[in-house]
């Protein structure tokens, strides 16, 4: 799968395990993007990334913390999860940030379920 | 308050028939408004996107239009096929001085049946 790939597709935890999301841009974009996606409600966007740096952090619980080690990949990395958390995660990029207009190629998804 | 809102809900059409999906928005300043499909099981892509001074944009099948006077737009889709099955979502961008923001809709999830 070329453009924006995520591993993994399907994961399932319990509230006490650790887990990391894997995202990877193969578009030569600098900004990417963690959006969590539930059923019947639009997007929310949890980070952004710009040039590697983290430009925008969306009030996500600290049992989230993204990292960023290139302007290639980004990571999730999941801890103590509470089973509100279950929903599809999304990674996204873009030539530039969501500030300047350019379009935001998103990867498949990480479906996540917390037991 | 910026935000999105799409109806139906959800659709269900028999294939080869068109509908029509619509988005209105209380986004302002506006910037640009995308409509995206996401596949199950895929992410969002983008369809069109349309700016202030246009009415109407199409790709393919789908055509969309824009009223920035009445904050609305709608998707129209023709001659629908099994594969339009998806949701169907509308993002608006909004100007300010830190730059754009992209508000999101709920999305319509379209059902095509043979």
């Amino acid at each position: 799968e070329t453009g924006v790939t995520q591993t993994p597709r399907h994961l399932v935890m319990g509230m006490t395990n650790k887990k990391s999301l894997k995202c990877e841009q193969h578009l030569g974009h600098n900004a990417m993007y963690w959006y969590k996606q539930s059923a019947k409600k639009p997007l929310e966007l949890m980070f952004v990334y710009s040039l590697e740096e983290r430009v925008e952090n969306n009030s996500v619980p600290s049992r989230f913390s993204p990292e960023c080690p290139n302007s290639s990949h980004l990571f999730l990395h999941l801890h103590t999860l509470q089973p509100e958390d279950s929903a599809l995660y999304l990674c996204a990029s873009s030539q530039g940030r969501e500030q300047t207009g350019h379009e935001q190629f998103f990867g498949p998804g990480t479906r996540l379920t917390v037991l | 308050k910026n935000q999105v809102e799409q109806s139906p809900q959800s659709l269900i059409i028999l294939e080869g028939k068109n509908c029509t999906l619509q988005c209105n928005y209380t986004v302002s300043p506006f910037s640009n408004l995308r409509w995206y499909k996401q596949d199950t099981g895929r992410g969002p892509v983008s369809l069109t996107i349309m700016t202030f001074s246009e009415n109407t944009k199409s790709n393919g099948r789908y055509t969309a239009t824009l009223d920035a006077d009445t904050k609305q737009s709608s998707l129209h889709i023709t001659a629908s096929q099994l594969s339009d099955s998806a949701s169907y979502i509308c993002v608006v961008s909004a100007a300010g001085a830190g730059g754009n923001k992209l508000v999101f809709g709920a999305g319509t999830i379209l059902r095509v049946k043979s």
